[in-house]
C-alpha cells in the first residue's frame, strides 16, 4: 500500500534550519510529484510548494521563496524539505503529500512537528 | 493567487444529521477542488476530488458538488467517525490554496 513516512519531531532555535524527510513506498516514486503543506498550531493548512522526483523541478509558494528548498534522492525514494531562517511562526506540523499530474494531492505523510523556540 | 473561502468555520451537529460545508473560490477553478478530513494525530485523508468524485474507500454518505467558484461537501447521515475538521483545496494552478477549515463538532 502507498505510504509516506516522515522523519521525527525537531526542536530548533530561531535562525536555524530544519530538514524534513519523506520516504515513499508502495508506488513508483518518480511517477508522482511531492507537495509539502504545513499546519501551525490552531491554524489552517498552508501549501508550501511542489517537487517532481523525476526531474527535480520545483515550485514554491511566494511566502517561502528564498527560505525553502525541496530535493529528492531517487535511489532511496525519499523527498526532503529544508526550511531556513526559522522563526517562531514556523512552528508547525509539516506534511509531504503525493500528487499525480492533473490529480488532487492524495496520500499524506503522518506529519513532522517542528518547534522553533529559544 | 486564488483565494478560497470556506464556511462555516464551526458546525455543531448530531449523529444522523445531514450537514453541508461550502467553499467559494475567488475565480473559476473548473472542478479542480478537493476536500480533506483532518483528525488529531492522524494523517489527513482525501475525501473528494475533482469536486464530486469520491476517493476510494470513503463512505458513500460523503458527496461533493459544484464547479466554477461554488462548491459543497455534504455528509448525508453523520456518523461518530465523521466528527473532524474539513478543508477544501483547489488544484487549478499554483499555489494550491486551502479554505480556512470547518470544524465539525458533536452537538
Amino acid at each position: 500500500q502507498v505510504q509516506l513516512v516522515q522523519s521525527g519531531a525537531e526542536v530548533k532555535k530561531p535562525g536555524a534550519s530544519v530538514k524534513v524527510s519523506c520516504k515513499a513506498s508502495g508506488y513508483t516514486f518518480i511517477s508522482y510529484d511531492i507537495n509539502w503543506m504545513r499546519q501551525a498550531t490552531g491554524q489552517g493548512l498552508e501549501w508550501m510548494g511542489w517537487m517532481s522526483p523525476n526531474s527535480g523541478s520545483t515550485g514554491y509558494a511566494q511566502t517561502f521563496q528564498g527560505r525553502v528548498t525541496m530535493t529528492r534522492d531517487t535511489s532511496i525514494g525519499t523527498a526532503y524539505m529544508e526550511l531556513s531562517s526559522l522563526n517562531s511562526e514556523d512552528t508547525a506540523v509539516y506534511y509531504c503529500v503525493r500528487r499525480a499530474h492533473g490529480q488532487a494531492p492524495d496520500y499524506w505523510g503522518q506529519g513532522t512537528l517542528v518547534t522553533v523556540s529559544s | 493567487d486564488i483565494q478560497m473561502t470556506q464556511s462555516p468555520s464551526t458546525l455543531s451537529a448530531s449523529v444522523g444529521d445531514r450537514v453541508t460545508i461550502t467553499c467559494r473560490a475567488s475565480q473559476s477553478i473548473s472542478s479542480w477542488l478537493a476536500w480533506y478530513q483532518l483528525k488529531p494525530g492522524t494523517a489527513p485523508k482525501l475525501v473528494i476530488y475533482k469536486a464530486s468524485t469520491l476517493q476510494s474507500g470513503v463512505p458513500s454518505r460523503f458527496s461533493g458538488s459544484g464547479s466554477g467558484t461554488e462548491f459543497t461537501l455534504t455528509i448525508s447521515t453523520l456518523q461518530p467517525d465523521d466528527f473532524a475538521t474539513y478543508y477544501c483545496q483547489h488544484y487549478n494552478s499554483y499555489p494550491y490554496t486551502f479554505g480556512q477549515g470547518t470544524k465539525l463538532e458533536i452537538k
